[in-house]
């Protein structure tokens, strides 16, 4: 199976701050990455997917980039609603796995 | 607007069985692959199994291959998993998710999930 990484794990930032998460493949999965943001008790909420195609719906500040093996998630100005933990997914081969999760916090 | 609603956890004993089931609206099931994913106690998400819109193929992880079932009813807009042999790493919360395929070559790719339900936690404990 592929192995996801992400880095950090948790992070602590600031309203308004720019926020970079990276997240990192055992092997070459081109661009089959989507990220998701969970909120405590919520289920995951799509954000990123082909590691650049913003949702419908998602807010701009959201963007995703990378191939291969590496990949980061950026929020460019981190709002009050962003709180939350973020998971990187590759789809590139069953099973689809995803990474450890990025806690992003106060 | 999506709605996925899922039913049936609950607690188990090792060794024992739950049917999970899962009520869709506001999307067309019919044309939809679907997915099980779960979710251990502090733990990252895990897929688990999928099926095609018509029921024709499914997939499993394999930690749950030859154990659990997944099945559908498009009469119903349902979607089931049928888990046997059970054991304590079954204990998550169980999510019904809508998930959309990618080929690449003629081949799909694994799923990614775009519509998700609130869960249903399965428990198992002697």
């Amino acid at each position: 199976d592929i192995q996801m990484t992400q880095s950090p794990s948790t992070l602590s930032a600031y309203e308004g701050d720019r926020v970079i998460i990276t997240c990192r493949a055992s092997q070459n999965i081109g661009t089959w990455l989507a990220w998701y943001q969970q909120k405590p008790g919520k289920a995951p909420n799509l954000l990123i997917y082909k590691a650049s195609s913003l949702e419908s719906g998602v807010p701009s500040r959201f963007s995703g980039s990378g191939s291969g093996t590496d990949f980061t998630l950026t929020i460019s100005s981190l709002q009050p609603d962003d709180f939350a933990t973020y998971y990187c997914q590759q789809y590139d081969a069953y099973p689809g796995t995803f990474g450890p999760g990025t806690k992003v916090e106060i | 607007e999506v709605q996925l609603v899922e039913s049936g956890g609950g607690l188990v004993r090792p060794g024992g069985y739950l049917r999970l089931s899962c009520v869709a609206s506001g999307f067309t099931f019919t044309n939809s692959w679907m997915s099980w994913v779960r979710q251990a106690p502090g733990k990252k998400l895990e897929w688990v199994a999928n099926i095609k819109p018509d029921g024709s193929d499914t997939y499993y992880v394999d930690s749950v291959r030859g154990r659990f079932t997944i099945s559908r009813d498009n009469t119903k807009n349902s979607l089931y998993l049928r888990m046997d042999s059970l054991s304590a790493e079954d204990t998550a919360l169980y999510y019904c998710a809508r998930h959309r395929v990618e080929y690449s070559f003629g081949y799909p790719k694994a799923p990614y999930f775009d519509s998700w339900g609130q869960g249903t936690l399965v428990t198992v404990s002697s």
